[in-house]
């Protein structure tokens, strides 16, 4: 079984660019969250979602960011007009329960690392 | 609010035990878990505590007391490879929030 998959692994973009972060779940996990992490820092959360519907955009800044789970394909991450102060770890993380258990714990991705240039 | 606290950076010898301490005050709670993170890696699950009391798992244990809001990670037999993040999670109000972590450092 594939876990959860992230592409691209590394994305270097220029000021005022957009990223675009993708993010497929393991097959049948149906609760896709995303989370920042800085370097020497925890897991910032920034979004959860389940199939087509945002449930938590609290951690997400309001302005340059969207997420989207849509009914077939990967969550996608997106940061309009990058800056500076977005270069970070995103991971990704999904498990067929909300919030997750002993026995479906969240799984995570490999992360995505972004820098803006 | 949601404030989940632990020690920045930890060492200890290789062979040695070690206890990773984490307290939480969260507006929810539906469960602590414990995850491993090695440096550009992603996050491994550990550990999971939803009820007071003492969870093990080969070398891994990990406590709970809900009303102090505290658990911790013990670490036996410490190996050169468990030199790694540990990180504190509570699953709080529909997502698991994270502590900062804890590095710990093995040496020989």
């Amino acid at each position: 079984n594939a876990g959860v998959m992230q592409n691209p692994r590394h994305l270097v973009r220029r000021r005022g660019q957009e990223a675009r972060l993708r993010c497929s779940p393991v097959k049948g996990h149906s609760h896709v969250y995303w989370y920042r992490q800085l370097p020497e820092e925890g897991l910032k959360f920034m979004v959860y979602l389940q199939k087509e519907n945002i449930i938590d955009e609290s951690g997400m800044p309001k302005e340059r960011f969207s997420a989207e789970f849509p009914k077939e394909g990967p969550s996608i991450l997106r940061i309009q007009q990058v800056v500076r102060g977005d270069s970070a770890a995103y991971f990704c993380a999904s498990s067929p329960l909300q919030g997750g258990s002993s026995d479906s714990p969240l799984h995570f991705g490999n992360g995505t690392r972004l820098t803006v240039t | 609010g949601q404030n989940i606290d632990q020690p920045t950076e930890m060492t200890a010898t290789e062979g040695a035990i070690v206890q990773i301490n984490c307290t939480y005050q969260t507006s929810g709670f539906n469960g602590l878990f414990w995850y491993q993170q090695h440096a550009g890696e992603a996050p491994t699950f550990l550990s999971y505590n939803v009820l007071d009391g003492l969870e093990e798992k080969g070398r891994f244990s990990s406590f709970l007391s809900r009303s102090k809001g505290y658990s911790y990670l013990l670490l036996k037999e410490l190996q050169m490879k468990d030199s790694a993040s540990y990180l504190c999670a509570v699953n709080g109000f529909q997502k698991l929030v994270f502590g900062t972590g804890t590095r710990l450092l093995v040496s020989p």
